[in-house]
């Protein structure tokens, strides 16, 4: 089983559409998650840190299942310059390196 | 633009040949991480520095790869013996460290081998 997995996609939606990703991750230990964006054929750019209690950020929110160790992004309103890859990752409490999924890409259409 | 330059953004190489990748972080920033990405992939870790120390290396990174960062400033990861298989992006990400997580990507250098 691979420490992070994320359905790859595509998630086709239509413009004002809502659309959610979930991520899951093997191991019980690990502290941080983050969600990433990245464009085709750029660097990963940061998205939103993932909390215990959640958050929000505009039209995007992230959540954290411990219990069931995922974590979740939902995008409400989507726009076309929604289409992206989207990354999860995940770092343990003992150790700096994260890890990240294969993502989950995304592509608006009109 | 992150912040974090690396150089050069594509090379192309003969099989066998060294190549060499510099990455310039974030200038406060002490933590810096070479990955590796290909297509449809996550990037995948390769190594990491606390200011100038390599502190874990990824069983991935043979040992025709070799990295640094003298100084604790910038960072250079060289392959020797380039495979074909080594083709590939490589990114660095510059990361403040003290419990902060969040890294900061560069542009990536492409690598081609042929």
């Amino acid at each position: 089983r691979k420490e992070v997995e994320q359905d790859p996609g595509p998630f086709n939606v239509p413009e004002g559409a809502t659309v959610a990703f979930n991520c899951t991750y093997s191991n019980s230990a690990s502290q941080s998650f983050f969600w990433y964006r990245q464009d085709c054929r750029k660097e990963p750019k940061l998205l939103m840190s993932v909390y215990s209690s959640g958050n929000e950020d505009g039209r995007f929110t992230a959540q954290l299942n411990r219990a069931s160790q995922y974590i979740s992004l939902l995008i409400r309103d989507s726009k076309l310059s929604d289409s992206a890859t989207y990354l999860c990752v995940v770092s343990s409490g003992g150790s700096y390196i994260p890890t990240f999924g294969r993502g989950t890409s995304l592509i608006v259409h009109p | 633009d992150t912040g974090v330059s690396q150089n050069p953004r594509h090379k192309i190489t003969k099989r066998g040949q060294n190549v060499t990748f510099r990455c310039d972080p974030i200038s406060e920033h002490n933590r810096l991480y070479w990955y590796r990405q290909t297509l449809g992939q996550g990037p995948e870790f390769l190594t990491y520095f606390q200011n100038e120390a390599q502190l874990e290396k990824s069983r991935l990174l043979s040992d025709r790869f070799s990295a640094e960062r003298p100084k604790g400033s910038f960072s250079t990861l060289e392959i020797q013996r380039t495979e074909q298989g080594d083709s590939a992006m490589y990114l660095c990400a510059s990361e403040r460290g003290g419990g902060a997580y969040e890294q900061y990507f560069g542009p990536g250098t492409r690598l081609t081998v042929t």
